[in-house]
């Protein structure tokens, strides 16, 4: 596609369950980057990957958040056991190279209820 | 911890004014830098990236870097009410991560 799609829009999930976001990157796009954005802050780094490989996952918060780029495109971010305190919303972005511009998806807004 | 920190506002300016909005960071070996702007409910869209030093105009914006002082900095003329937005800086340091201050927003008044 034209630009960075991400799915779903809006995933509403109850407190304990387990979600999968997608990531489809702009064709090309060898960097992908997760981020969570809440109200009224700038984007909260999560996981950046070159490739295949995590080259970067300091940012995640704990071990109930794992993200996976199996074939260096799409990638999906895995979140175990919901809380509340998860809500966000859930950014992807991908750039032709390491230290090019990036491109934001839409965005997917998680609700932990 | 790698800090990109900017004024959170709100920066107000009147309509045609120019509006600037200011950024620092901490990583010295930071390589890349970004504006983007955020409107409310939507994911950020680049409208600028600077790599060196000095200014880079585009349109009406211009983006000033200055790394001896780990500064950057983005500058609107002729304000409009549909610039009225977030805008975030962003800096890549060297392993390529993307790093976001927290924004400033900023209202322009017809």
């Amino acid at each position: 596609g034209a630009g960075v799609s991400q799915t779903p829009s809006n995933k509403v999930t109850e407190k304990g369950k387990y979600v999968e976001l997608r990531c489809d990157p702009i064709s090309g796009h060898t960097a992908l980057y997760w981020y969570r954005q809440s109200l009224g802050q700038g984007p909260e780094f999560l996981i950046y990957f070159q490739g295949t490989g995590a080259a970067d996952d300091s940012g995640l918060p704990n071990d109930r958040f794992f993200a996976v780029r199996p074939e260096g495109s799409v990638s999906t971010l895995k979140i175990q056991r919901t809380e509340r305190g998860d809500s966000a919303v859930y950014l992807c972005a991908s750039s032709f190279a390491g230290y090019t511009e990036a491109f934001f998806g839409q965005g997917t807004r998680l609700t932990v209820v | 911890q790698k800090e990109v920190e900017q004024n959170s506002g709100p920066l107000s300016v009147p309509e045609g004014a120019i509006a600037s909005l200011n950024c620092t960071y901490s990583d010295r070996v930071s390589q890349s830098f970004f504006w983007y702007r955020q409107y409310s409910g939507k994911s950020p869209e680049l409208i600028m990236s600077i790599y060196s030093n000095g200014d880079k105009e585009d349109g009406r914006f211009t983006a000033q870097l200055n790394k001896a002082s780990q500064y950057v900095s983005l500058l609107i003329r002729d304000s409009q009410p549909s610039d009225s937005a977030t805008y975030l800086c962003a800096v890549k340091n060297s392993g390529y991560a993307l790093n976001f201050g927290k924004g400033t927003s900023l209202l322009v008044t017809p």
